[in-house]
């Protein structure tokens, strides 16, 4: 049983497309996240929910944008997509309560614009 | 503003000796450390964590150290065994607010049989 599931997993679209990236958890988690690795492998964050509330929104580009329709889904939409959108996106949930710990993550989707 | 930095993107290691990869942060508010280990086309896997209370934290061949005075810390594996081949990303925590993992930009360990 897939704990974060991510679909799909691979996409290749070209520039200019609007595409949208669904994450899904099992676990009973109340949060859930989107990161994103860049060309240089570096991870970072890009949007969080908690129960369908949008608590982190990291200074992303209002092209992209994350909806949460209950705790246990988080779907990030991305409209006019650009080269720099290239790169691999993971979806991760954790417990609230849980501080520190608990974050499992997806597999991840491999975005390629061209 | 990188807080959370890896300075060794790889690191060679024998098997059978002591894998040592190290991480600095600069946020001295992180108040909880962790470790994930990341195969290709995967998500990272949780492998070991540290509260700023604690100075080391051991789980089998796997010991974290912590030193807050240099906001340093390094994760220990021994003995390296071939599965430990992987991307190790070292992550911080601020446990209080809107949590999220800060992550540093990883370390490709590789175990030569």
């Amino acid at each position: 049983d897939t704990a974060v599931s991510q679909t799909p997993k691979y996409l290749v679209t070209q520039m200019g497309n609007d595409k949208s990236i669904k994450c899904e958890q099992n676990l009973g988690h109340d949060t859930m996240y989107w990161y994103k690795q860049d060309s240089k492998k570096f991870l970072k964050i890009m949007f969080s929910y908690n129960n369908k509330e949008l608590i982190i929104n990291e200074t992303v580009p209002n092209r992209f944008s994350p909806k949460s329709p209950d705790k246990a889904h988080l779907n990030l939409h991305i409209n006019s997509l650009e080269l720099g959108d290239s790169a691999v996106y993971f979806c991760a949930s954790r417990l609230a309560s849980q501080r520190g710990y608990g974050y499992t993550f997806g597999s991840g989707t491999r975005l390629t614009v061209v | 503003d990188q807080q959370v930095k890896q300075n060794s993107p790889s690191l060679s290691v024998q098997e059978g000796r002591i894998s040592i990869l190290n991480c600095d942060y600069t946020n001295s508010m992180f108040d909880y450390f962790l470790w994930y280990k990341k195969y290709p086309a995967e998500g990272p896997t949780f492998l070991i964590s540290i509260s700023s209370i604690k100075d080391k934290n051991e789980d089998g061949r796997f010991t974290v150290f912590l030193n807050k005075s240099a906001k340093h810390l390094s994760l220990h594996i021994v003995p390296s065994q071939p599965g430990d081949s992987a991307v190790y990303f070292c992550a911080a925590v601020v446990r209080f607010g809107n949590e999220k993992l800060t992550f540093g930009t990883g370390t490709r360990l590789t175990i030569i049989p």
